[in-house]
């Protein structure tokens, strides 16, 4: 059974560090991975998709890493802001399609972020 | 706009007393999701569909029923609701090729007391 783990749980910084968000999972058969944002009162907003053949995916000031075969993906955010404010949740899409379709995501718990002015 | 559309997005009810939160995707997408999200435990998927009148049990099923009757909308009905269910649920949609980003909506807070 896939298990996502995503340290640290919280994490407080001073504005315009450049920061990182762990996540490891247990089952390398992955399809993709995905970085979620969280903002209270709010749904999910997906942020970048890594392929399981990709090794990274960069959006603005964002830059998600996979290693599959160590089960591990990053979330570097650069010059950090009190908007990056929020949890931000990794997923995994396994590669079984009875699980799911294929479709199905496994999340980890989230790390909540604070950026402090 | 492509998006995904959950209603109520506040809900108290008491124990026993039937409701349905409703879902709606304007991508037209086959696959549809339900999740429950509780703190330290993440986000678990309740119930998934393929496409129309193809559902099945995700991780956690017991207390709920879905029906996929057209294909953007994906229903979650709870017959006798619960304390137990009290959670922050999320509709999802996305194509049915495996490993396709996920839409998700804005979440559905449910109170049963």
């Amino acid at each position: 059974k896939q298990e996502v783990t995503q340290i640290p749980a919280a994490l407080s910084v001073p504005e315009g560090e450049n920061l990182v968000l762990n996540c490891s999972f247990t089952d390398s058969a992955i399809y993709n991975l995905q970085w979620f944002r969280q903002d209270p009162g709010k749904g999910l907003t997906s942020l970048l998709l890594i392929q399981s053949s990709q090794r990274e995916q960069t959006s603005g000031r964002l830059n998600a890493s996979l290693d599959k075969s160590s089960g591990r993906s990053t979330l570097y955010i650069a010059a950090s802001q009190p908007g990056d404010s929020a949890t931000y949740l990794c997923a995994v899409s396994p590669l079984a399609i009875l699980s799911g379709g294929g479709n199905k995501l496994t999340f980890g718990t989230g790390t909540q972020l604070k950026v402090e002015l | 706009e492509a998006q995904v559309t959950q209603n109520p997005r506040y809900l108290i009810t008491v124990t026993g007393k039937k409701l349905t939160v409703t879902c709606s995707q304007n991508m037209n997408h086959e696959y549809m999701s339900w999740y429950r999200q509780d703190p330290g435990l993440g986000l678990r998927q309740i119930y998934y569909s393929m496409n129309v009148e193809v559902t099945d049990k995700g991780d956690v099923p017991e207390g709920y029923k879905v029906s996929r009757k057209e294909k953007r909308n994906f229903p979650l009905i709870l017959e006798s609701p619960s304390p137990n269910q009290t959670s922050l649920y999320f509709c999802a949609s996305s194509s049915t090729n495996p490993g396709t980003e996920a839409f998700f909506g804005q979440g559905t807070r449910l109170t049963v007391v």
